[in-house]
């Protein structure tokens, strides 16, 4: 069965430090992953995507992730961190007609 | 450009009474339909799917159920709410069968069962 994990509840960041969330798939065959933030009381949003092609993949915001084929990882990062930046971060993989969806890594940037 | 519509915003409902939230989107057509129910700002449990007009897959049993009676409307319903309904109800979107076509979330229905 298709699946991801983000093993991380809560990522802690100074302001304009490098950030990376986590993400690693299980999967048969071609994964497409994707990320989504969350604001509070707010829906999902899309970030990005990664179907095919690059294994860097960059997004909206200034993120962007990165595909690890031999590592089954799709890691979130972004080079400089902003406060605005706290939210839920949300991996996922598709799965005929459906997302599964990972745990959410809540990230907090500090001033 | 499409957008994607939830209300009511908030609801609080007593334990026993019926539900009925509504989700429509607009500038598309044939789009596939998501209910999400969300518990406690933390992970996202699909409730049903659609991939057409009177297509409902439900991926959870319980007491709520899902109905599309027109192209770009899906509707949540319940006879009778139980206090475990609480929680943040998403509606989402996505254009056709790839599987590339990202998800577009409204902005959800905040449950409240008293």
């Amino acid at each position: 069965a298709q699946s991801v994990a983000q093993p991380e509840d809560q990522v802690n960041v100074a302001e304009g430090n490098p950030l990376t969330v986590k993400c690693t798939y299980s999967v048969s065959g071609n994964p497409y992953l994707f990320w989504y933030v969350q604001y509070p009381n707010r829906g999902l949003q899309f970030l990005l995507k990664y179907i095919t092609g690059d294994n860097l993949v960059k997004g909206s915001y200034g993120f962007e992730a990165e595909f690890n084929k031999s590592q089954t990882s799709f890691h979130l990062k972004k080079p400089s961190a902003l406060v605005s930046d706290s939210a839920l971060y949300f991996c996922a993989v598709f799965n005929t007609d459906k997302l599964i969806f990972g745990t959410g890594t809540r990230l907090q940037v500090f001033p | 450009s499409q957008t994607i519509h939830q209300w009511p915003a908030t609801l609080v409902q007593p334990v026993g009474s019926p539900l009925s939230l509504e989700c429509t989107v607009e500038g598309t057509s044939n789009p596939n339909l998501y209910w999400y129910r969300q518990a406690a700002g933390r992970g996202l449990q699909l409730l049903f799917y659609s991939v057409g007009i009177g297509q409902i897959s439900s991926e959870v049993p319980q007491n709520l159920s899902a109905s599309r009676p027109q192209d770009r409307q899906f509707i949540l319903s319940s006879k009778k709410l139980l206090l475990s309904d609480s929680g943040f109800y998403l509606c989402a979107w996505s254009g056709g069968q790839g599987a590339d076509q990202p998800q577009h979330f409204g902005d959800g229905t905040r449950l409240s069962i008293l």
